[in-house]
């Protein structure tokens, strides 16, 4: 069984400062993917950016990057140039043969 | 690419009665198919998993009886929710994945609401 966990219910920025998302998560799969995703309020599930469990390198999205430690099994996703645009629910994911598995989330207030 | 629609995107229904929502495909064909459900300020929880001709796999939890799923073509599965109750309430999202272990594609969500 996996289980990811987002220690930090909410977060606040100012505009186009950088922030940090922290997401640790356990399994037990050696093939697996790591994700966050957006939720705005729309509630449409947004892919932001995700991350192969084989390759050592962090993704990066323009300005989205992760930092994946492996062997720590933490995965944070860092935003860099907050934009108002960027506040809603972050879900941190991981992937692996049983499907996804969801963190509790983390509420992301950008202040203007 | 990879567009997942959802039908309807909110319903009301009266207690008793049955609703079906469609999640489909619309620009590739999706060999899995899975559904969630979200209540109010928390997170996905995932409800069953399902392949094209095979019979929907139920998480922990989740009545077979009450959330009947049907994946009868690649483009196209439904979650019927039989005599709906008021705790049936929430906001049912599908996702589709062209292979079971890659990138899952989300749907808008259907918001259900049972009086």
């Amino acid at each position: 069984a996996q289980t990811v966990t987002q220690s930090q219910p909410e977060m606040s920025v100012q505009e186009a400062e950088t922030v940090t998302l922290s997401c640790t998560y356990d399994t037990s799969e050696s093939d697996y993917y790591l994700f966050w995703y957006k939720q705005p309020p729309s509630r449409q599930m947004i892919l932001v950016i995700r991350q192969e469990a084989y390759k050592q390198q962090n993704a990066t999205e323009n300005r989205f990057s992760v930092n994946f430690q492996k062997a720590a099994k933490s995965f944070s996703l860092k935003i860099s140039d907050s934009q108002l645009g960027d506040a809603a629910m972050y879900f941190c994911a991981s992937q692996s043969a049983d499907g996804l598995t969801f963190g509790k989330g983390t509420h992301l207030i950008i202040q203007p | 690419g990879a567009v997942v629609s959802q039908h309807p995107s909110w319903v009301i229904c009266k207690s008793g009665t049955s609703v079906k929502i469609e999640c489909r495909s619309l620009d590739f064909q999706a060999t899995t198919m899975f559904w969630y459900r979200q209540f109010p300020k928390q997170s996905l929880m995932l409800m069953a998993t399902s392949n094209e001709g095979s019979k929907a796999t139920y998480e922990q939890g989740v009545e077979k009886d009450k959330f009947l799923i049907n994946h009868a073509s690649l483009t196209l599965s439904t979650l019927t929710v039989t005599s709906a109750h008021p705790e049936d309430s929430s906001f049912y999202i599908c996702s589709a994945s062209v292979q079971r272990v890659r990138e899952q594609y989300f749907g808008p969500g259907t918001r259900l609401t049972v009086t």
